[in-house]
């Protein structure tokens, strides 16, 4: 069965540093994967999707994650953080085809300060 | 409007009560969740639907019960709340095989005195 695990429940990063949140999948076969954000009292939205196209995926709001199969990893990074950014966020997968659900890693919430 | 559209959108209720959470949307997709949200936990799937007469359980099912009124419409109930089902509640929709994602109503946040 797919799984998702999201290391890092609470990442902290400074306004204009990297962010880098980790996402790593378990899957028997080829996976659709996503990310979504959740700003304070909203509900979910899409940031970027992998669908087995391009293995480099560039999203919403200057974010961008890279499907690497050997290491089984879909990790979300975005060169230089705003403090806009700070929500929560959570890596999904779906494997194609059939009675397919999508399931969610466990979330990881970004804090940006000054 | 919105695609999905959850209400009540807050609720506070007592133990033992019913409770129906309610979801519509405007996607015209035939694919349906609830999914239920618990800090630490991430997003768990309690019920979805592939059509109006295809309903299936999700990993945490027990004490819920789901209706699909029409492919626009799917009702999560609670016959008896109780406290640990205090969470923040969440329908979605998709097209079969996820080719755009997800979609997500705004959450119910439903407390459970």
């Amino acid at each position: 069965a797919q799984s998702v695990t999201q290391l890092g429940s609470h990442v902290s990063v400074s306004e204009g540093a990297l962010v880098l949140l980790r996402c790593n999948y378990s899957s028997s076969v080829p996976p659709y994967l996503f990310w979504y954000v959740q700003y304070p009292n909203q509900g979910l939205q899409l940031l970027l999707k992998y669908t087995s196209a391009a293995t480099l995926v560039k999203g919403i709001n200057g974010f961008e994650a890279e499907f690497k199969k050997s290491e089984t990893s879909f990790h979300l990074t975005k060169p230089s953080a705003h403090m806009s950014d700070a929500a929560e966020y959570f890596c999904a997968v779906s494997v194609s085809g059939g009675y397919n659900k999508l399931i969610f890693g466990a979330g990881t919430r970004l804090a940006v300060h000054p | 409007d919105a695609d999905v559209t959850q209400t009540p959108r807050n609720r506070i209720t007592k133990t033992g009560k019913r409770i129906m959470l309610e979801c519509s949307q405007t996607k015209g997709h035939d694919r349906m969740y609830w999914y239920r949200q618990d800090p630490g936990l991430g997003l768990r799937l309690i019920y979805y639907s592939f059509d109006v007469k295809d309903i299936n359980k999700g990993e945490i099912s027990d004490g819920y019960s789901v209706s699909r009124q029409a492919q626009a419409k799917f009702s999560l109930s609670l016959e008896s709340a109780i406290p640990n089902q205090t969470a923040l509640y969440f329908c979605a929709t998709s097209e079969s095989d996820f080719p755009e994602g997800a979609f997500f109503g705004q959450g119910t946040r439903l407390t459970v005195v």
